[in-house]
């Protein structure tokens, strides 16, 4: 059964202290490996696909990076705007194109 | 990226009654697909909308409680039928580019009462 699973569940950091999230996976076959970020009240907002091992990507503070069993999200010198919780989901080749989701991790960034 | 429009973006609701959600795509979309989102939880997938055909529905989840329309490529509704307290929930809406890259609507936060 393919499965996703985030941590730490929740992460608080003071800004400026660089940190990273874990995304681990199960898939019989990845097509694809996304991170969203979730405001409250929002829907998730799309930051990167990643679709093979030792791919990596690159947003402002935010670089994602893929192995074949899991993936990160580092944030660099984060700020108190990047409080958000953040998702991580994939997609398998033997799908419709529907995503499987991990339960995210919630980011508090202090002042 | 694609821009994904939906509404309502709220309501509150009696149980026993319905409410249809509408989502309006634009034209770089391949797919649409319907979650669910509950109360300090993640997202979990109820349906594919196909367009002009029923839809595909997820384990646990049947057409008589949440139909679903797509009579075109850039239009779909999702109706909660029959609702009760345990359907309030964010719905939302996605659509799924040919870079097979997935956005999503804002939600509707669904309340009932």
């Amino acid at each position: 059964e393919d499965q996703v699973t985030q941590s730490p569940e929740a992460l608080r950091l003071q800004e400026g202290e660089s940190s990273s999230l874990n995304c681990s996976y199960t898939v019989s076959g990845l097509r694809g490996l996304f991170w969203y970020r979730q405001d409250p009240g929002k829907g998730p907002e799309f930051l990167f696909t990643l679709y093979s091992a030792g791919e990596e990507k690159e947003k402002e503070r935010l670089k994602a990076t893929l192995t074949k069993k899991e993936s990160f999200l580092h944030i660099t010198a984060p700020k108190p705007e990047d409080s958000a919780t953040y998702l991580c989901a994939v997609q398998a080749h033997s799908s419709t194109g529907k995503l499987i989701f991990g339960q995210g991790t919630t980011l508090q960034v202090k002042p | 990226s694609a821009v994904i429009s939906q509404k309502p973006s709220r309501d509150i609701c009696q149980r026993g009654t319905s409410l249809t959600i509408q989502c309006q795509v634009d034209s770089q979309v391949t797919m649409m697909f319907w979650y669910r989102q509950q109360p300090g939880q993640s997202l979990t997938l109820i349906a594919t909308a196909n367009q002009g055909s029923e839809a595909t529905y997820e384990s646990g989840f049947v057409i008589d409680k949440f139909p679903i329309s797509r009579p075109n490529l850039t239009f779909s509704t999702l109706t909660v039928s029959n609702m009760s307290p345990e359907d309030s929930s964010i719905y939302l809406c996605s659509g799924l580019t040919g870079e097979a890259e997935a956005f999503f609507g804002q939600g509707t936060r669904l309340t009932v009462v």
